[in-house]
C-alpha cells in the first residue's frame, strides 16, 4: 500500500471547484505532517503550488494564485487541495508530498481535466 | 532569477555509469539543500537523492542506496549525481530540484538499454 495516495483522476467543469485528496497510509497521522503540492503540465517539469500543515502553519508558493489553497481532512487522515474557479489552464498532474522516515514521499498523483 | 540546468544524461548499457550535473544560478546555492528526484516515463514522481545545504548530510531512497552518490561544489553552484550498476528500472528524467522542491530544472533524460 503507497504511503500517500491520490485518485488518479477528477474531472470539473470550467469555473467549479475541485478537491484534490491525498490519503495517507493508516498509521500516518496526517496532524503531524506538511502537505506539500506540485502541479506538473503536460512536458513540463513540476511546479511548487504550495505547503499547509495547519492555518498557522502554511505557504503559498512564489505567483501561486488563492485560488490554489490547502486544508486537511483530519476523520479521513488526508491532505486536500482544492481549486476554485477551475480554468483549463489547470490541467494538469497534481502531486502530494510529506518527508517521512527522513524521506520525501510523493503521492500518486491526480489528473484533472477540465472539461 | 533562479535557474537550474541538468546535463549529462545519456543512453546506458545495463551495469554502465553515469553522472549527472545541474548548475544553479540567481540565487544563494549554498543556503538551499539539494535533491534529485526522477520520472520514469508515463509515471509519477520518485524522489532519489537528498543533500544538507554544506553538504555535510546526505539520504537517499532505497531504490538507489548504495549505487548512487549525490555531491556539490557551493564554489561553482553546482550538483552532482553519479550514478552505478544502472538497470533498466532507473529510465527516467531526472530533475534537480532545491529545498523542498520549490524549484526544478527542466531535467536530464537517463536511458538504460542494451
Amino acid at each position: 500500500q503507497a504511503v500517500l495516495t491520490q485518485p488518479s483522476s477528477l474531472s470539473a467543469s470550467p469555473g467549479a471547484s475541485a478537491s484534490l485528496t491525498c490519503t495517507l497510509r493508516s498509521g500516518i497521522n496526517v496532524g503531524s505532517y506538511r502537505i506539500y503540492w506540485y502541479q506538473q503540465k503536460a512536458g513540463s517539469p513540476p511546479q511548487y503550488l504550495l505547503r499547509y500543515k495547519s492555518d498557522s502553519d502554511k505557504q503559498q508558493g512564489s505567483g501561486v494564485p488563492s485560488r490554489f489553497s490547502g486544508s486537511k481532512d483530519a476523520s479521513a487522515n488526508a491532505g486536500i487541495l482544492v481549486i476554485a474557479g477551475l480554468q483549463s489552464e489547470d490541467e494538469a498532474d497534481y502531486y502530494c508530498m510529506i518527508w517521512h522516515n527522513s524521506a520525501y514521499l510523493f503521492g500518486t498523483g491526480t489528473k484533472v481535466s477540465v472539461l | 532569477q533562479e535557474h537550474l540546468v541538468e546535463s549529462g544524461g545519456d543512453l546506458v548499457t545495463p551495469g554502465g555509469s553515469l553522472r549527472l550535473s545541474c548548475a544553479a544560478s540567481g540565487f544563494t546555492f549554498s543556503n538551499y539543500s539539494m535533491s534529485w528526484v526522477r520520472q520514469a516515463p508515463g509515471k509519477g514522481l520518485e524522489w532519489i537523492a537528498y543533500i544538507s545545504s554544506r553538504g555535510l548530510y546526505s539520504n537517499y531512497a532505497d531504490s538507489v542506496r548504495g549505487r548512487f552518490t549525490v555531491s556539490r561544489d557551493n564554489a561553482r553552484n553546482s550538483l552532482s549525481l553519479q550514478m552505478n550498476d544502472l538497470t533498466a528500472e532507473d529510465t527516467a528524467l531526472y530533475y534537480c530540484t532545491r529545498g523542498t522542491f520549490d524549484f526544478w530544472g527542466q531535467g536530464t533524460l537517463v536511458t538504460v538499454s542494451s
